[in-house]
């Protein structure tokens, strides 16, 4: 059973492109979290979703960032037009009900560097 | 609002010493503390957590202690392996699943 899987484990952009994250569930679980961690700090919460609906998204950036859950298909978070400051490990984790108490399975992060 | 503070790495110890990594918190209400673990080329991991004040968690000879008057949930183990290596994280909960993190804690721990 594999666990949460994240692609591409690094990412180059430079500044103005478009950063596309991919998050694949582990089998059975329905919901996903996104996370960040930018230098030098603790990774902080940014989006929260169910298959095909935004949960709670407080922690996503108010522009150039969208997450989307498809019925079919990974997660993916996209960055538009990225800037230097956007250069950060990204990290997805799933669960399988949702609830507050159940364990979160983190997946291994991608690393975006913006150039 | 709610922030996690740890000690910076990275921490070097030789094998069977004594670990300890610091970790306080900030924080509205009575949040539950976890302490996550990453391996080298993998997510992270739940290590232990607890839930109220004066619990303890533990997992693989790690243990911390939810102390409220000192806002801390130190990790501890009494001996530790090489395989212990890792980047340690402590969290809080602050709401439904979402958790704050600390900067993360290296331990490299040699034979």
């Amino acid at each position: 059973n594999a666990g949460v899987m994240q692609n591409p484990r690094h990412l180059v952009r430079r500044r103005g492109q478009e950063a596309r994250l991919r998050c694949s569930p582990m089998k059975g679980h329905s919901h996903v979290y996104w996370y960040r961690q930018l230098p030098e700090e603790g990774l902080k919460f940014m989006v929260y979703l169910q298959k095909e609906n935004i949960i709670d998204e407080s922690g996503m950036p108010k522009e150039r960032f969208s997450a989307e859950f498809p019925k079919e298909g990974p997660s993916i978070l996209r960055i538009q037009q990225v800037v230097r400051g956007d250069s950060a490990a990204y990290f997805c984790a799933s669960s399988a009900s949702g609830t507050d108490n159940e364990k979160l399975f983190f997946g291994s992060g991608t690393q975006l560097s913006v150039l | 609002g709610n922030s996690v503070t740890q000690m910076e790495g990275p921490v070097t110890l030789s094998e069977e010493a004594f670990l300890t990594i610091n970790c306080t918190y900030t924080a509205t209400g009575y949040p539950s503390l976890f302490w996550y673990v990453q391996y080298p080329g993998e997510g992270l991991q739940l290590l232990l957590k607890a839930t109220k004040a004066d619990d303890k968690g533990s997992n693989k000879g790690f243990e911390a202690t939810y102390r409220k008057e000192t806002t801390s949930f130190h990790l501890e183990k009494g001996s530790v392996q090489v395989s212990d290596s890792a980047v340690y994280f402590c969290a809080l909960r602050t709401g439904f699943q979402k958790l704050v993190f600390g900067t993360g804690t290296r331990l490299l721990v040699s034979p």
